[in-house]
């Protein structure tokens, strides 16, 4: 069974409009990643939260951790084109990933 | 500095042959990560690979195999391939201990027909 979940499985913004995208943890986290993909290629790194409340910011991409809640969230401000792909979030462990969210962003 | 990479892009096998898929990590990685991407089912943990030594498999049968060479580069093997060990292969690359960072290769396309 999958250790993180994520939620949405998939979303369809329009161009300029925020989206937020979940992961929650089965098991006690030291720490998440987040990563993007475009379809069939590798992952890219885009940050990763090692304690609880810790908030980082990468251009228009905000993540932040709740430990307490064994819970992450990804928050894309004013959606670009760019920004469509598939977003996955991976445990500290290494071993676990979410099974990714598929992000279109509508022009 | 080149990054992770993988051979072959795609691969095309029938059912019941052997497919080889190769991972070169990033200089000075020691550590190797392989994954599985198949379709509605999510990244899954392989194997992990370090200093040519299998640390930790995930949940898939025998005939899933590798190993890692001296200049820490990796194979997968997959014997009696299947219709659906079709999916995409990634490998991984961290520099151990002190990474943290994942790097990940373009990945290899297999197809079991």
């Amino acid at each position: 069974s999958q250790e993180l979940e994520q939620s949405p499985q998939s979303l369809i913004v329009q161009e300029g409009k925020n989206l937020t995208i979940n992961c929650t943890s089965s098991k006690t986290l030291y720490g998440l990643y987040w990563y993007k993909q475009k379809y069939g290629e590798g992952l890219i790194f885009l940050m990763m939260l090692q304690k609880g409340g810790e908030e980082k910011s990468h251009e228009k991409i905000t993540a932040k951790l709740d430990e307490k809640k064994q819970q992450s969230s990804l928050h894309i401000t004013a959606s670009q084109p760019s920004h469509a792909g598939i977003y996955l979030c991976g445990a500290d462990y290494k071993l676990s990933f979410g099974a990714g969210t598929t992000v279109t962003v509508r022009a | 500095e080149a990054g992770v990479t993988q051979s072959p892009t795609h691969l095309i096998k029938t059912r019941g042959q052997q497919a080889t898929l190769r991972c070169s990590p990033i200089s000075g990685h020691t550590s190797v990560y392989w994954y599985q991407q198949a379709l509605g089912l999510g990244l899954q943990f392989l194997l992990w690979y370090d200093e040519g030594e299998e640390r930790n498999r995930g949940n898939f049968p025998p005939r899933f195999s590798g190993r890692q060479f001296p200049n820490y580069s990796s194979e997968l093997n997959v014997n009696a391939l299947e219709l659906e060990d079709s999916a995409l292969y990634l490998c991984a690359s961290i520099q151990e201990p002190s990474g943290y960072e994942q790097y990940f290769g373009p990945g290899t396309r297999l197809t079991v027909t």
